[in-house]
């Protein structure tokens, strides 16, 4: 099946570092993967669409300057979470979709677990 | 717009026992539904999908879905749980061509010995 891989899956750093987070799809071509935030026992909001070749669409409230995306591929979508703050401590995860119809299911990536100290 | 409600932010069953997770829907043109399971600190699998063909959709893990059009639901049963389906459970819908996805808020289902 479809495999979403994700690394790291764990950081922890210190306040005012950057951090890059990697999405990649291993097995199949991602035309468009999508960043999820998660909070401790809530549900997945997602952050921004990202689309290879061209600029990500971020969500409402979800700051572009902090939350870079780059999409170089069709296989690999990286976020950078610029000069962190403890704030940005969250599950952070990604997901892929093949093609361009929408019945393709996403397939997630496991997830980063971000600690700013 | 599109939103999703999960009734009961908590389920617990005994092993054997049946399991429903409840999820509603809201969608301005045909939905497409989704429920995904969550283990803690992974990311999420597809348990199933309904994408406008047969109403009643089976999943992996045993556990399967009624498309119900009249009741805006999309309500996940599993006949009989085992210890291993302890895990947090998400509906989700897309519509159109938007692909985003919409999830819900989430039913944790504990499975008591």
């Amino acid at each position: 099946g479809a495999v979403v891989s994700q690394h790291p899956s764990r950081v922890i750093c210190k306040s005012g570092t950057s951090v890059k987070i990697e999405c990649r799809s291993l097995d199949f071509q991602a035309t468009t993967m999508f960043w999820y935030r998660q909070f401790p026992k809530q549900s997945l909001m997602l952050m921004a669409t990202s689309n290879e070749g061209s600029k990500a669409t971020y969500e409402q409230g979800v700051e572009k300057d902090k939350f870079l995306i780059n999409h170089a591929s069709l296989t690999l979508s990286t976020l950078t979470v610029t000069s962190a703050h403890p704030e940005d401590s969250s599950f952070y995860i990604c997901s892929a979709s093949r093609g361009d119809r929408v019945v393709q299911p996403q397939h997630f990536g496991d997830g980063t677990r971000l600690s700013i100290l | 717009a599109q939103s999703v409600t999960q009734l009961g932010s908590h389920v617990s069953v005994s092993e054997g026992a049946l399991v429903l997770l409840r999820c509603n829907y809201s969608s301005s043109v045909p939905p497409y539904l989704f429920w995904y399971v969550q283990y803690p600190n992974q990311g999420l699998q597809l348990l199933l999908k309904y994408t406008s063909a047969a109403t009643l959709v089976k999943g992996i893990n045993g556990f399967e879905a009624e498309f119900k059009k009249s009741e805006t639901s999309f309500h996940l049963t599993k006949p009989s749980a085992h210890m291993s389906d302890a895990a947090e459970y998400f509906c989700a819908v897309s519509e159109g061509s938007a692909r985003q996805l919409t999830f819900g808020s989430g039913t944790q289902l504990t499975v008591l010995p």
